[in-house]
C-alpha cells in the first residue's frame, strides 16, 4: 500500500528557508493523484499548506502563497516543500499526504508519520 | 476567508454516544470529512463524503450532514476512542481547503 515519509532538517533558523522531502513508496506518483502538504503548529489544529500534480501547476493556500513552493521529482518518486523566511510562527510538524478526488474537492486520505521543525536561532 | 467551527471538547462516559459537530456556510455544497488524531500521531480519515467509513474503520464511527452542520457519532465510546477529531471540508470554490478547530473527546 502507498506510504509517505518525510524528511529534512528539524531546526530552521529565522529568516532562512525551511525545505521537506516527501518520498512515496508503494504507487507511481506520476500515475496519478495530487499530494500535498500540511502543517500543524504546537497545540493547534492542521492547516493545509498547498498541492500539487505531476503535470499541472501547484496551488497553495493564500495566506503563505507568496512563500511557498511545491515542487515535484517523478524520478525520485519524491515531491518537496521549500517555505521562505521563516519565523517562530511557522515551527510545525510538517506532514505530507496524498489527496483524493471527491465531487468538488480533494481530501487527504494517507498522510505521512509528520516531521517536527522548529524555527529558533 | 471560509471557516469551519467545532466545539472545543466533548466528554462522555464509557459506553455512552458521543457526537461532535461542525457547522459551515459551504457544507450544503460540500462533503466533510473526519479525522482522528491520537496523541503525537498523524491524523487518520475516519470519514469521507459525509457519512462513507474507509477500509478498517469500525462501524461504530459513523458520519451524517444535514445543511449547514455535519455530526461525527462514536456509539459506545471508549478509553481508546479519546482523541482530538477534526473536520475538514472547502469552501464553495473547492480551493479553500480548511480544517476545524479540532474537538477533544474525553471518556472517562
Amino acid at each position: 500500500q502507498v506510504q509517505l515519509q518525510e524528511s529534512g532538517p528539524g531546526l530552521v533558523k529565522p529568516s532562512e528557508t525551511l525545505s521537506l522531502t516527501c518520498t512515496v513508496s508503494g504507487y507511481s506518483i506520476s500515475s496519478g493523484y495530487w499530494w500535498g502538504w500540511i502543517r500543524q503548529p504546537p497545540g493547534k489544529g492542521p492547516e493545509w499548506i498547498g498541492s500539487i500534480f505531476h503535470s499541472a501547476s501547484p496551488y497553495y493556500t493564500p495566506s503563505l502563497e507568496s512563500r511557498v513552493t511545491i515542487s515535484i521529482d517523478t524520478s525520485k518518486n519524491q515531491f518537496s516543500l521549500k517555505l521562505t523566511s521563516v519565523t517562530a510562527a511557522d515551527t510545525a510538524v510538517y506532514y505530507c499526504a496524498r489527496d483524493s478526488p471527491s465531487i468538488g474537492l480533494y481530501y487527504m486520505d494517507v498522510w505521512g508519520k509528520g516531521t517536527t521543525v522548529t524555527v529558533s536561532s | 476567508s471560509y471557516e469551519l467551527t467545532q466545539p472545543p471538547s466533548v466528554s462522555v462516559s464509557p459506553g455512552q454516544t458521543a457526537r461532535i459537530t461542525c457547522s459551515g456556510n459551504a457544507l450544503p455544497k460540500k462533503y466533510a470529512y473526519w479525522y482522528q488524531q491520537k496523541s503525537g500521531q498523524a491524523p487518520v480519515l475516519v470519514i469521507y463524503d459525509d457519512s462513507k467509513r474507509p477500509s478498517g474503520i469500525p462501524e461504530k464511527i459513523s458520519g451524517s450532514s444535514s445543511g449547514t452542520m455535519a455530526t461525527l457519532t462514536i456509539s459506545g465510546a471508549q478509553v481508546e476512542d479519546e482523541a482530538d477529531y477534526y473536520c475538514y471540508s472547502t469552501d464553495s470554490s473547492g480551493n479553500q481547503r480548511v480544517f476545524g478547530g479540532g474537538t477533544k473527546l474525553t471518556v472517562l
